[in-house]
């Protein structure tokens, strides 16, 4: 059973336009949820996270947004770029039960910017 | 930039060979994490460790086996390989929250 769910295996979006990458959660006890960003034959990097207590983090072109009624987040990159084309993937992680916690991932966006 | 080291970052070797997959990190981190992963697919937890001398199976159910003699080195170790092994291997390790990934091995398994 998949606790983080990415249900958009592919995006193309415009060079210059707004890229919005969705993932939702069944788990409500993450704690912070995190996307990556992977290149083939790379290891993934870290892009941006979130605490479950803001709905919101910014960094730059990339913001997160979470909505913990809908057990939904979603990374908007903003103006997109032709080297943001990558696959991107949500994780979560949770700290509950004195647990240490191990990230869990979704099976990934891949994202393609055209010029 | 993270310091965490894979070798080799390609492998092609023939079943029922024994292969080892290198991780190392400078970065002190207590916490390190072996996943698979296959094209268009999710990261699949196969190990991981909390501190030397600790290691735990993850969510995948995997043959392969690691070690933490050392807080830096974490390897994963493969008896005997088989075609059904071949994936992308991703070595992590972790302090708080963010987990800082290796470059991967690819390992072809004919």
């Amino acid at each position: 059973d998949q606790q983080v769910k990415q249900n958009s295996p592919s995006l193309s979006v415009q060079e210059g336009r707004i890229s919005i990458l969705n993932c939702d959660y069944t788990n409500s006890m993450f704690d912070y949820f995190l996307w990556y960003k992977k290149y083939p034959a790379e290891g993934p990097t870290f892009l941006i996270s979130i605490s479950s207590i803001k709905d919101k983090n910014e960094d730059g072109r990339f913001t997160v947004f979470l909505n913990k009624s809908a057990k939904h987040l979603s990374l908007h990159i903003v103006p997109s770029q032709p080297g943001d084309s990558a696959v991107y993937f949500c994780a979560a992680i949770g700290f509950y039960g004195g647990s240490q916690g191990n990230l869990i991932f979704g099976k990934g966006t891949k994202l393609s910017v055209k010029p | 930039e993270a310091d965490i080291y894979q070798t080799p970052r390609y492998l092609v070797i023939g079943t029922g060979k024994k292969i080892t997959l290198e991780c190392s990190q400078t970065m002190g981190h207590d916490k390190m994490y072996w996943y698979q992963q296959d094209p268009g697919m999710e990261l699949h937890l196969i190990h991981y460790s909390y501190g030397v001398n600790s290691t735990e199976k993850g969510d995948l159910s995997s043959e392969s086996t690691v070690s933490r003699i050392r807080t830096e080195h974490f390897p994963l170790t493969l008896e005997s390989a088989r075609p059904s092994h071949t994936s992308q291997y991703l070595c992590a390790s972790r302090w708080s929250t963010e987990a800082f990934f290796g470059q991967g091995t690819r390992l072809t398994v004919v």
